[in-house]
């Protein structure tokens, strides 16, 4: 079946720090991949999405980059801020089981000042 | 856009007394429904989908049950509510397209 892993938290920044957060997936079929983003005490959601292999998702200073090769989908930001400090969710779509959504385990990222 | 809503916010019930969280959706005609749960520090669970009035999907075997009573209407119930029960419950939605757009959240606390 269908799986998503990521990194396991904490992540513990300075605030300005790069930021990579692993992602990998196994699917049956062609996924679309997705990082959502859950901040405390709220619902999640949807930062970035991807389609196709080689398809780069980008919004708020995050970038991923849907890598078929090594089925790979690392969230990454350059220059994190505190206000970025959240739970953040790889997930997948398989077109083959309708839209149903498989998530990794989420990941905690925390920045400090 | 779709904009989904959930209530109550926050819930503390004892064991054994029942459950109804309520989840409705706006901007959408004929939506998939989820409802997810999600444990203290844990990743999410999906518990139930729903691709129509009256049609409900389990993906995990408990003492909690989904209805859809209406297009744009999901309930999540229990008779009696565990412990275990305690987490937080999370309504999803999606247009028929493959991004799933997640409610609020509702917290419950079960003692």
């Amino acid at each position: 079946g269908d799986s998503v892993t990521q990194m396991e938290g904490p992540v513990t920044l300075s605030e300005e720090a790069f930021l990579t957060i692993n992602c990998t997936y196994t699917a049956t079929g062609y996924p679309s991949l997705f990082w959502y983003v859950q901040y405390p005490g709220e619902g999640l959601q949807l930062l970035l999405k991807a389609t196709k292999a080689d398809d780069k998702g980008s919004n708020k200073g995050f970038e991923a980059t849907y890598r078929k090769e090594t089925t790979s989908f690392h969230l990454e930001k350059g220059s994190v801020q505190v206000s970025d400090s959240a739970v953040y969710f790889c997930a997948l779509s398989d077109h083959n089981a309708g839209n149903m959504l498989t998530f990794g385990g989420g990941t905690r990222l925390m920045v400090k000042p | 856009s779709q904009t989904i809503h959930q209530w109550p916010a926050t819930l503390v019930q004892p064991v054994g007394s029942p459950l109804s969280l309520e989840c409705t959706v706006e901007g959408t005609s004929n939506p998939n429904l989820y409802w997810y749960r999600q444990a203290a520090g844990r990743g999410l669970q999906l518990l139930f989908y729903s691709v129509g009035i009256g049609q409900i999907s389990s993906e995990v075997p408990q003492n909690l049950s989904a209805s859809r009573p209406q297009d744009r209407q999901f309930i999540l119930s229990s008779k009696k509510l565990l412990l275990s029960d305690s987490g937080f419950y999370l309504c999803a939605g999606d247009a028929g397209f493959e991004t799933q757009y997640f409610g609020p959240g509702t917290r419950l606390l079960v003692l």
